[in-house]
């Protein structure tokens, strides 16, 4: 059973196209997360929803926006690519916001911008 | 500032050894958790093991242990006899207090290969 899943695994698109992606997990957990990877696999936090309700949200450009139908799913719809969204990016997922509650990470969308 | 510094960017391992990914921390939180991820070449990050700042014993999971040590604020993972699938980055995470909405502050890898 996969705990926390995402769709697309990959995804190639052209400058200026809007997309989505996926995130779903089966844990029963109250927060979900978004993260980007860039090439030097640095992990930076974008958005944090704790029982659908955005906790996170960093410097971000305003062409990524988070929607969280419901505690198990937390989509990132990014508009008007552009060459440097290209990265990995990774959903997670905690049962709460202490700081002992550990982050599960799904399988990482990897993201090409042309 | 760093809050996680993992110093050693890359360590070439022979299979078998013991290893050790250093990491060092830095927040006046009394209040904290470590955490120790791998990322192997597939790309997922797969969760190893987690330390409370409150925890009296070093965590241990399998193979893996973190010598806590408080006062140096350090938290290194031990790979014992480690194994060709060891290969992989492994990161260092730090959440803290309710002021920073307990993110997870990252550091920056340590790429391991293990030689056979």
């Amino acid at each position: 059973d996969t705990a926390v899943s995402q769709t697309p695994k990959y995804l190639v698109t052209q400058m200026g196209n809007d997309k989505s992606i996926k995130c779903e997990q089966n844990l029963g957990h109250d927060t979900m997360y978004w993260y980007k990877q860039d090439s030097k696999k640095f992990l930076k936090i974008m958005f944090s929803y704790n029982n659908k309700e955005l906790i996170i949200n960093e410097t971000v450009p305003n062409r990524f926006s988070p929607k969280s139908p419901d505690k198990a799913h937390l989509n990132l719809h990014i508009n008007s690519l552009e060459l440097g969204d290209s990265a990995v990016y990774f959903c997670a997922s905690s049962q709460g916001v202490s700081g002992t509650d550990t982050q599960y990470f799904g399988p990482g969308t990897r993201l090409t911008v042309l | 500032a760093q809050k996680i510094t993992q110093t050693q960017p890359g360590m070439f391992v022979q299979e078998k050894e013991a290893v050790t990914l250093d990491c060092t921390y830095d927040t006046s939180d009394p209040s904290y958790g470590l955490f120790w991820y791998k990322q192997p070449s597939s790309g997922e990050m797969i969760f190893l093991i987690y330390q409370g700042s409150y925890d009296q014993q070093n965590a241990t999971e399998g193979r893996y242990s973190l010598n806590f040590q408080k006062a140096r604020k350090s938290a290194n993972l031990v790979i014992s006899a480690s194994q060709l699938g060891d290969s992989a980055m492994y990161f260092c995470a730090m959440r803290e207090a309710p002021d920073s909405n307990y993110q997870l502050i990252w550091g920056a890898g340590t790429k391991l290969i293990i030689k056979p």
